[in-house]
């Protein structure tokens, strides 16, 4: 079992669909991130949030909209998607905001994504 | 942007032999670290190790780091079925930030 609770675990939907993914962890960590990552490929980063502060956005379309309500979850609103963004989202964390140095991330495992 | 390379792209190996796996960086660190992700599940943070350290170990597993080469591996010993998983190098960048970049990965497989 991971620390950081991913749902749903699969989500297809449609181009025209709004959908969102939830993230939790419960170990104090106040970083959090989104990684997309396709078939046989490594994670790429998506978003970071520090401290409920959106500190690195990735240059990622404006489909996809992150949300921090509190420094327990992470939401990622998900709209007017394309079959190219079909992959698999993988949420993270860490300890703390002042980087990854010397820290590690714990993953969720994750929200399979297929758009029709 | 990429910033490890991992090799081999893939590796088979009997249960009980060891398998190294490499990495190369383009540019100067923090840290490496090394992860393993199962099929269809998320990523576990194996082991760190930081740009003054030359060596670790943790189980199993030992890694090195050469910044002089800009390269690392990681040694897995008396290797398993169960050790059968992609693993990945993955380094910050020198400087705070908060990005980890992800290599592309060696896929082990380890045949009973």
């Amino acid at each position: 079992d991971t620390e950081v609770t991913q749902t749903p675990k699969h989500l297809v939907m449609g181009m025209t669909n709004k959908k969102s993914l939830k993230c939790e962890q419960h170990m104090g960590h106040r970083a959090m991130y989104w990684y997309k990552q396709k078939a046989k490929k490594p994670p790429e980063l998506m978003f970071v949030y520090s401290y409920e502060k959106l500190s690195i956005n990735e240059s990622v379309p404006s489909r996809f909209s992150p949300e921090c309500p509190n420094s327990s979850l992470l939401n990622l609103h998900l709209h007017a998607l394309q079959p190219e963004d079909s992959a698999l989202y993988l949420c993270a964390s860490s300890q703390s905001p002042a980087g990854s140095r010397y820290q590690p991330q714990h993953f969720g495992d994750g929200t399979r994504l297929s758009i029709l | 942007s990429q910033q490890g390379e991992e090799d081999p792209q893939a590796l088979s190996i009997q249960e009980g032999e060891n398998a190294t796996m490499n990495c190369s960086y383009k540019t100067s660190i923090n840290n490496l670290q090394w992860y393993r992700q199962n099929s269809g599940r998320g990523l576990v943070h194996l082991i760190l190790i930081r740009s003054n350290e030359r060596e670790k170990h943790s189980g199993r597993l030992r890694v090195t780091l050469d910044t002089s080469k800009k390269s690392s591996s990681l040694l897995i010993t008396a290797s398993r079925a169960a050790d059968t998983a992609s693993y990945f190098c993955a380094t910050d960048l020198q400087g705070g930030s908060e990005k980890l970049v992800f290599g592309k990965g060696t896929k082990l497989t380890v045949n009973p």
